[in-house]
């Protein structure tokens, strides 16, 4: 199982663009990167998934460098509603487990 | 995508007692997973409950304290046991769906509390 690292925490301020790495060191060569989004009281929310380069969807971009050792989160132009914990997961579905996430505050 | 029901949303039970918790899903799926959560911390998976077969139990859980059932592609339970006050906390289940084997799609949770 591949094992994530990411920041506990950050800061960013409404309009600024926010970018959460993640690194993901033993990660296989069939594994996908996938992101998602907690708040409070809810179930996780899946942002994006990617396996190589860069995807980007309505509410992300996904940045995966050549080595997959990494990827980035990047967050456009954040307003106080992504005060949420991000979450970087490795794997298949049934091989994934949580990490510890980033909890990202959005100040106005 | 998948949308999920869980039931109930939240409950205070007594020591002793047992809680069976619900999930539906509006389409058939294969794997079902059900993921502990307490205050403040990240998720646990508790198990991975597939149709047709027995769940499979993550290191610490154990099927006697949290028994699961998947009589068919769209439903699964969970069910606390003899519940301490430790037991308090957030489950929550998820699906993965077929097509989109990475990505698990999850319900909005039971929040219970054991006094």
């Amino acid at each position: 199982l591949a094992k994530t690292t990411q920041p506990i925490s950050m800061d960013s301020y409404e309009g600024q663009e926010v970018n959460i790495t993640c690194s993901h060191n033993n990660i296989a060569t069939n594994d996908y990167i996938t992101w998602y989004q907690q708040f409070p009281s809810q179930g996780p929310r899946f942002i994006i998934q990617g396996y190589k380069t860069k995807v980007t969807n309505e509410v992300a971009s996904l940045f995966i460098p050549a080595d997959r050792k990494s990827s980035t989160l990047s967050l456009p132009r954040v307003s106080l509603s992504d005060t949420a914990v991000y979450y970087c997961l490795v794997g298949e579905a049934r091989d994934m487990r949580f990490g510890a996430g980033t909890r990202l505050t959005v100040k106005p | 995508s998948a949308v999920i029901s869980q039931k109930p949303s939240r409950d205070i039970c007594q020591r002793g007692t047992s809680l069976t918790i619900q999930c539906q899903v509006d389409s058939q799926v294969t794997m079902m997973f059900w993921y502990r959560q307490q205050p403040g911390q990240s998720l646990t998976l508790i198990a991975t409950a597939n149709q047709g077969s027995e769940a499979t139990y993550e290191s610490g859980f154990v099927i006697d304290k949290f028994p699961i059932s998947r009589p068919n592609l769209t439903f699964s339970t969970l069910t606390v046991s003899n519940m301490s006050p430790e037991d308090s906390s957030i489950y929550l289940c998820s699906v993965g769906t077929p097509g989109e084997g990475n990505i698990q799609y999850f319900g909005a949770g039971t929040r219970l509390s054991v006094l």
